[in-house]
């Protein structure tokens, strides 16, 4: 079993719908937990990060985090179709002077047709 | 301005071979790393490099061997090429306490035949 599960999706939704997201890892020493995206053929790029558990808010992108139940999800409100891509979480311990490293959920893909 | 490069793009190669992929960030950043992605997208963890030293090594057979020039380098040769090393390598870099926050590069595509 990995650390970290996703469902690969692909998860299709009309273009304004919300799109949710979210995995689950075994891991109690995750305390930082980032949502990566990724277009088709290109490189990862990070969209929101959160320390321990709670909420984010940024525009669109609402994170949580869930440590008691080693959940975590994305939503996407009023999604588009440029929103069409993979997206990956990724999850690491304590930031340490060096030495970190981020471990990766297999990613979702999404698809937000007009 | 692209902030992590990586170069080539395709890499199309026999097995056997030796070939190497460059990668070079203009952001000053102190720590680089290298991650394999499989044809499923699972994004892992190779090595990473902090100032020019070596930090992280995940189980990677030893035909990988990555090095760091300096700070704004790193670069992975490959030994003896196999048709499982085919897969997307991607570097990144970041500040060392800021290891959440990493930039990506473009991916450098290799399919062994």
């Amino acid at each position: 079993q990995k650390e970290v599960e996703q469902d690969p999706g692909p998860l299709s939704v009309p273009e304004g719908a919300i799109v949710s997201l979210n995995c689950t890892y075994s891991n109690s020493a995750f305390q930082y937990f980032m949502w990566y995206r990724q277009y088709s053929r290109k490189g990862p790029e990070l969209l929101m990060y959160t320390y321990s558990s709670g909420n984010k808010e940024d525009g669109r992108f609402t994170a949580q985090v869930d440590k008691s139940s080693k959940y975590i999800s994305l939503f996407i409100r009023d999604s588009q179709p440029s929103d069409s891509a993979t997206y990956l979480c990724a999850m690491s311990g304590a930031i340490k002077a060096a030495g970190n490293k981020l471990t990766f959920g297999g990613g979702t893909r999404v698809l937000v047709k007009p | 301005d692209t902030a992590v490069s990586q170069t080539p793009k395709y890499l199309v190669t026999q097995m056997g071979n030796d070939k190497s992929i460059k990668c070079e960030q203009n952001l000053g950043h102190d720590t680089m790393y290298w991650y394999k992605q499989d044809s499923k997208k699972f994004l892992k963890i190779m090595f990473s490099y902090n100032n020019k030293e070596l930090i992280i090594n995940e189980t990677v057979p030893n035909r990988f061997s990555p090095k760091s020039p300096d700070k704004a380098h790193l670069n992975l040769h490959i030994n003896s090429l196999e048709l499982g090393d085919s897969a997307v390598y991607f570097c990144a870099s970041s500040q060392a306490t800021g290891a959440y926050e990493q930039y990506f590069g473009p991916g450098t595509r290799l399919t062994v035949t």
